[in-house]
């Protein structure tokens, strides 16, 4: 049972606005620690989207961003593209738990 | 950019042990945290832990009685031991390397574990 609740499933149409929330607490993403997004397409391994809360690594898309406000986080797709239907999961670090966690999972779909 | 691939068996008994190895390359083990990661089929990513070069680690508590992480710096490799399997442990592995912000920058492909008799 993660610590981290994401939104089972979001959708939108191509060149839509979509954002998946990754709700968390005071021990986790409200305690400051950073939290970092991924993006797992069908039959893959997970591929880091979005580090340090807000930062994408090379190579990554700049309509992908993310954000970060109090014991959540959340991350958006701008202009959704037929490429972008994946599971997204964040991640950050729990002080009760002592260790990482993630998100619950996002399953994204382009209509 | 480094490059991790996961090695170990694909069928293991339930009661007995799970034994993976996770083969750095493009880098050093001695520079970065590693971690073991699994996927149930259909299922979330679930954080099994890290360790760091020296040997230091951390462990998710779920798992903490059953698990051990270690790591050769000779071989440039780090390994995961899972015991007292059951079909609850059938999963894909993957093992990962964290940055300098702790994110999961690398991944390996990840190898499907199947408990069953």
């Amino acid at each position: 049972q993660s610590v981290l609740t994401q939104p089972p499933s979001v959708s939108g149409a191509p060149g839509q606005r979509v954002t998946i929330s990754c709700t968390g607490s005071s021990s986790n993403i409200g305690a400051s620690y950073d939290v970092h997004w991924y993006q797992q397409l069908p039959g893959t391994a997970p591929k880091l989207l979005i580090y340090g809360n807000n930062n994408r690594p090379s190579g990554v898309p700049d309509r992908f961003s993310g954000s970060k406000s109090g014991t959540s986080a959340s991350l958006a797709i701008t202009g959704l593209q037929a490429e972008d239907e994946a599971d997204y999961y964040c991640q950050s670090y729990d002080r009760s738990l002592s260790g990482y966690v993630f998100g619950t999972g996002t399953k994204v779909t382009a209509l | 950019q480094v490059q991790l691939q996961e090695s170990g068996p694909g069928l293991v008994k339930p009661s007995e042990t799970l034994s993976l190895t996770c083969t750095v390359s493009g880098g050093s083990i001695t520079s970065y945290y590693w971690s073991w990661i699994r996927q149930p089929p259909g299922k979330g990513l679930e954080y099994i832990g890290y360790i760091y070069y020296s040997g230091s680690t951390n462990y998710n508590p779920s798992l903490k009685s059953r698990v051990t992480i270690s790591v050769d710096t000779s071989k440039n490799h780090f390994s995961l031991i899972l015991s007292s399997v059951t079909a609850a442990d059938t999963a894909i592995y993957y093992c990962a390397s964290h940055g300098n912000w702790n994110e999961l920058f690398s991944w390996g492909q990840g190898t499907l574990v199947t408990v069953s008799s």
